[in-house]
């Protein structure tokens, strides 16, 4: 039973590129969440999505940032035009349904390097 | 703004004591707790979660919540070199969807 899938594990990109994250949820779970940890710190949320539908992108910055999860495929977090302070773990979490956020889980993460 | 407060430790415990990590939390109106393991590199782990007021037991460890005094605690006892590891404690608060917000964490060392 395959869990939350993330790739790539690593990603470089230079200032100004643009960084593409993809998160397979585990089989069943139709809600995912992203989250990004940045040195030293703890996990922040950034967006909860289900399909095809942003249920609560409070934690978004309001630039560079999107995220996607559409009816197929996986969910995908967009990062354009990196800059440094974009350095950091993003991590994925999937859950079945609503109110089961007792069952998150979470992906292995993409560590994030901006050069 | 919702807070999550954690020691950030180091906390460093020898072998087969009682490891106490704490966590406090700014809003009456949360939900539900959870505690989360972290090695270095890795992902979140969930370790324990509670809703009630009270004591939960699994195995070695055991999470506490006083919802009056907005705390909650994780004791490992018998800790073990391997419990070595940050600490996360995340919280669920009322209204604010499914998203969890975290403190930033404990590192714990249980030293051989």
């Amino acid at each position: 039973n395959a869990g939350v899938m993330q790739n790539p594990r690593h990603l470089v990109r230079r200032r100004g590129q643009e960084a593409r994250l993809r998160c397979s949820p585990m089989k069943g779970h139709s809600h995912v969440y992203w989250y990004r940890q940045l040195p030293e710190e703890g996990l922040k949320f950034m967006v909860y999505l289900q399909k095809e539908n942003i249920i609560d992108e409070s934690g978004m910055p309001k630039e560079r940032f999107s995220a996607e999860f559409p009816k197929e495929g996986p969910s995908i977090l967009r990062i354009q035009q990196v800059v440094r302070g974009d350095s950091a773990a993003y991590f994925c979490a999937s859950s079945p349904r609503r109110d089961t956020v007792h069952e998150q889980f979470f992906g292995p993460g993409t560590r994030l390097t901006v050069l | 703004q919702k807070e999550v407060e954690q020691n950030s430790g180091p906390l460093s415990v020898p072998e087969g004591a009682i490891a106490s990590l704490n966590c406090t939390y700014s809003d009456r109106g949360s939900q539900s707790f959870f505690w989360y393991r972290q090695y270095s590199g890795k992902s979140p782990e969930l370790i324990m979660f509670i809703y009630s007021n009270g004591d939960k037991e699994d195995g070695r460890f055991t999470a506490q919540l006083n919802k009056a005094s907005q705390y909650v605690s994780l004791l490992i006892r018998d800790s073990q070199p391997s419990d070595s590891a940050t600490y996360l404690c995340a919280v669920n608060f009322q209204g604010g969807s499914e998203k969890l917000v975290f403190g930033k964490g404990t590192k714990l060392t249980v030293n051989p």
